[in-house]
């Protein structure tokens, strides 16, 4: 149980242009999810919270204009990357999580690799 | 200063060495402290989970938190070439905590290769 998965694993895109990445919960109803991005060899950095049917909650210095989400059912989160430019290329991750008692009950996807031309 | 720091490495052993990874931290607010399991292009897997200070023994995995000095460790026994992979550690505040809940703060991961 406790399956997440991110579509699609890789997307290459010209820079201006925008892409959607897709999270999915498979076997739960998850009331939180969690988006990450990863770059070569650092740590996952949180970049925004979502709780089903509210807005978003960014980290500071994220940019919530450019990196939209969307959490409109229990088991669907996306994000979409607006205006993709180079610097954005990264692995961004979600996570979800249903009834958070506590932090460690979040399931992560497999991840997205976003590589912007 | 990060909040949580942790040696990259990478970590090389011979296989059915013990692996010892640690990571060390500045926020004694922090309560629950994790282990991730990351293969290379895929999300993180969750290896253990200590509440506050202790150990933790799970088959050949053992955990230890020490809150006195911020310093977590994650031990595996009996490496095998399987268990090569980035080692994140992962901690966060106690449930409830203020504009807190459920965040991770990770270290920056471990890679680990065990040669066979």
């Amino acid at each position: 149980g406790a399956v997440v998965s991110q579509h699609p694993s890789w997307v290459i895109c010209k820079s201006g242009t925008s892409v959607k990445i897709e999270c999915r919960s498979l076997d739960f109803q998850a009331t939180t999810m969690f988006w990450y991005r990863q770059f070569p060899k650092q740590s996952l950095m949180l970049m925004a919270t979502s709780n089903e049917g509210s807005k978003a909650t960014y980290e500071q210095g994220v940019e919530k204009d450019k990196f939209l989400i969307n959490h409109a059912s229990l088991t669907l989160s996306t994000l979409t990357v607006t205006s993709a430019h180079p610097e954005d290329s990264s692995f961004y991750i979600c996570s979800a999580a249903s009834g958070l008692a506590v932090s460690y009950e979040q399931y992560f996807g497999p991840g997205t690799r976003l590589t912007v031309t | 200063q990060k909040e949580v720091e942790q040696d990259p490495g990478p970590l090389s052993v011979p296989e059915g060495a013990i692996v010892s990874l640690n990571c060390t931290y500045s926020n004694s607010a922090f309560q629950y402290f994790m282990w991730y399991r990351q293969y290379s292009r895929k999300g993180p897997e969750l290896l253990m989970y200590t509440y506050s200070s202790g150990n933790k023994e799970d088959g050949r995995f053992t955990a230890q938190v020490d809150k006195s000095s911020k310093y977590i460790s994650l031990f595996i026994r009996d490496s095998q070439p399987s268990d090569s992979a980035t080692y994140l550690c992962a901690m966060s505040l106690r449930p409830g905590t203020t504009d807190s809940w459920g965040k991770l703060q990770f270290g920056a991961g471990t890679q680990v290769v065990v040669t066979p």
